[in-house]
């Protein structure tokens, strides 16, 4: 079984350029989580949905961070403009039910210089 | 506010069992899950107790008490290769899991 699929692995950008993260969550899995995490803020949740609708949005930091869920085998998390302290790994996560047990994606490490 | 604390560093020998406590503090709560995670790798689930009691997965063991607002994780027969961050996470419904900060085991010959 393919577990979450996520690209890019790593992504190097400019300051001020937009940044677009893709996820396939597992097939069957209606619940979908993204996460950041660095060493100073640990994981956070940014955002989930369940059946494609976003549920809770209240961790995404700023208005330049957007995600959508356009169907259940793919979502986005889009960040427009990009800034430095947005270098983070970025790992989406998938569940077959809530949010007791999530299997997670292998990250895509951004760097934002 | 919610949170949960666990130790930010243990160290322990390989073959001997180390113990990983989770103390939490949410306004709601469902169960507590462990996640592994192996430097530059993604979080790995290991476990999740809604009950009182021990769960045992192989080598692993998970513990809960909700009256305490207590769990804990027991490795045993330690291995370098459980050399690795653990992260407690307490489920709070309405698909909200808040984690832990994670603790870092090191595993010494």
């Amino acid at each position: 079984d393919a577990g979450v699929i996520q690209s890019p692995r790593h992504e190097v950008t400019e300051m001020g350029q937009e940044v677009t993260l893709r996820c396939k969550p597992i097939s069957g899995h209606n619940s979908l989580f993204w996460y950041r995490q660095t060493m100073m803020r640990g994981l956070e949740l940014l955002i989930y949905f369940n059946n494609n609708v976003p549920i809770d949005d209240s961790g995404m930091p700023e208005d330049r961070f957007s995600a959508k869920m356009p169907n259940a085998s793919f979502s986005t998390l889009k960040i427009q403009p990009s800034e430095p302290r947005d270098s983070a790994v970025y790992f989406c996560a998938s569940s077959p039910g809530e949010a007791d047990t999530q299997y997670f994606g292998p990250g895509t490490r951004l760097t934002v210089l | 506010g919610q949170s949960l604390e666990q130790p930010s560093e243990v160290t322990a020998v390989e073959g001997a069992i180390v113990q990983i406590n989770c103390t939490y503090q949410t306004s709601g709560f469902y169960g507590l899950s462990w996640y592994q995670q192996h430097d530059g790798g993604a979080p790995t689930f290991l476990s999740y107790n809604a009950l009182d009691g021990l769960e045992e997965t192989g080598r692993f063991s998970s513990f809960l008490s909700r009256s305490d607002s207590y769990g804990y994780l027991l490795l045993q027969e330690l291995q370098m290769k459980d050399s690795a961050s653990y992260f407690c996470a307490a489920y709070t419904g309405g698909f909200k899991t808040i984690f832990g900060a994670g603790t870092r085991l090191f595993v010494k010959a």
